[in-house]
């Protein structure tokens, strides 16, 4: 199956910490993306391959990987991390996929 | 800076076709593949497929196989997705993103086109 699985919504203090995870077959033998979308604007990518950042993106970001579940961490959750994130990996065929999305609530 | 600059908003009726373009600059752009991927309203992200700037070689979704067509002008830096036989469920915005490293990491996405499918 080429299908990740994300829980629909998570809500976390401000300045606590929360994890987000993705769960998939292909996430046994390909690495997961994350993406931070914020509302009427374009996907961004946040964290990629075994735990890497692009430029400019906090370090409080971070990504990890077991068997098939990708997660994604915020350490210290700010007021502007309130978005919806997104994973997404391919699968033997050359298919992408992306896992349903998770809305983080900074309350 | 790496930038990809959609066309803009479209409104097509059922049954019709829509080419929306995407045009890179920054960068070499035979040397990164370009993803499509759009989000219907309120829904999350969906896979279209890949083109391959430098061959031109695609893969498309499954769902989308017979009626999504990804091409480039690499004399121009641009792709291009067509989308035939538009029904109201095709409604979404549409992303082109380019591929980092070819592990399906978006590194950068346009800015999007609102394609509109109604009567």
């Amino acid at each position: 199956s080429s299908e990740l699985t994300q829980g629909p919504t998570v809500s976390v203090a401000l300045g606590q910490t929360v994890r987000i995870t993705c769960q998939g077959d292909s996430l046994r033998t390909y690495y997961a993306s994350w993406y931070q979308q914020k509302p009427g604007q374009a996907p961004v990518l946040v964290i990629y391959g075994q735990n890497n950042r692009p430029s400019g993106i906090p370090d409080r970001f971070s990504g990890s990987s077991s068997g098939n579940t990708a997660s994604l961490t915020i350490t210290g959750a700010q007021a502007e991390d309130e978005a919806d994130y997104y994973c997404n990996s391919r699968d033997n065929r050359g298919n992408g996929v992306f896992g349903g999305g998770t809305k983080v609530t900074v309350l | 800076q790496v930038q990809l600059v959609q066309s803009g908003a479209e409104v097509k009726k059922p049954g019709a076709s829509v080419k929306v373009s995407c045009k890179a600059s920054g960068y070499t752009f035979t040397g990164y593949y370009i993803h499509w991927v759009r989000q219907a309203p309120g829904q999350g992200l969906e896979w279209m497929g890949r083109i391959n700037p430098n061959s031109g070689g695609t893969n498309y979704a499954q769902k989308f196989q017979g009626r999504v067509t990804m091409t480039r002008d690499a004399s121009i830096s641009t792709a291009y997705m067509d989308v035939s036989s538009l029904i109201s469920g095709d409604t979404a915005v549409y992303y082109c993103a380019r591929d980092r490293s070819g592990s399906y990491s978006f590194d950068s996405w346009g800015q999007g086109t609102l394609v509109t499918v109604s009567s």
